[in-house]
């Protein structure tokens, strides 16, 4: 099965600073993956997936962005963080056909 | 654009009870409905996947349903115990779209009191 690492685990950083998060996949090749946002009281929100390298598609408008340099690894960035991009941040994994997802421990932002 | 609902949005029950949560969808053209828990603080962990072609699935204790046509899926849990309380989330796969991505709802909060 496949095992999804993310980090940081918690980070608390001031308005305007920069951001990157990290995520590796492990035991899957050429997975589909995604990153969410789970806003306290709310629901989960995709904001990007990936089917492959280099392939990054957008759900919403915001100041985020993310990449995926290699096969297994997705990262989530912004430039100058917002008050309102605070929030635990899931990666998400599905092998080939994306059948089944499985997630990451989360990350967890306060943005001050 | 599909919408997903879960009531209750919060269940408080004493152990041993069996209970049943409720998933509601708009668009039935779905690839398949997957049922998760998530602690607090936590990541979600996959509890049942249940494809469009398929009416049930069933892990230990738990049994999911799936009636495509009425855009309903229920997740039954036998003999609750406190360890079962969590965040229960459905989400639907949609069939358009290479990603096939899942729509959450907004989720049970599960309390078993011991």
């Amino acid at each position: 099965s496949q095992t999804i690492h993310q980090w940081p685990a918690t980070l608390v950083q001031p308005v305007g600073s920069p951001l990157s998060l990290e995520c590796t996949v492990e035991g899957t090749s050429n997975p589909n993956l995604y990153w969410y946002r789970q806003a306290a009281g709310r629901g989960l929100q995709l904001l990007f997936y990936s089917v492959g390298i280099g392939q990054i598609s957008s759900e919403v408008p915001q100041n985020l962005s993310a990449s995926r340099p290699q096969d297994r690894q997705f990262i989530l960035s912004s430039k100058k963080l917002l008050l309102s991009d605070s929030g635990f941040y899931l990666c998400a994994s599905a092998a080939g056909g994306g059948v089944e997802q499985f997630f990451g421990p989360g990350t967890r932002l306060t943005v001050l | 654009k599909q919408e997903v609902t879960q009531i209750p949005a919060a269940l408080s029950v004493p152990e041993g009870e069996n209970l049943v949560l409720n998933c509601s969808f708009t668009d039935s053209a779905i690839y398949n409905l997957q049922w998760f828990r998530q602690d607090p603080g936590k990541g979600l962990t996959s509890l049942l996947l249940i494809q469009s072609s398929q009416r049930e699935q069933t892990s230990g204790r738990l049994n999911a349903s799936l009636d495509k046509s009425s855009g309903r899926s229920t997740l039954y849990i036998a003999a609750s115990q406190p360890g079962d309380s969590a965040t229960y989330l459905c989400a639907v796969r949609g069939i358009a779209g290479s990603a096939r991505q899942l729509t959450f709802g907004s989720g049970t909060q599960l309390t078993v009191l011991p």
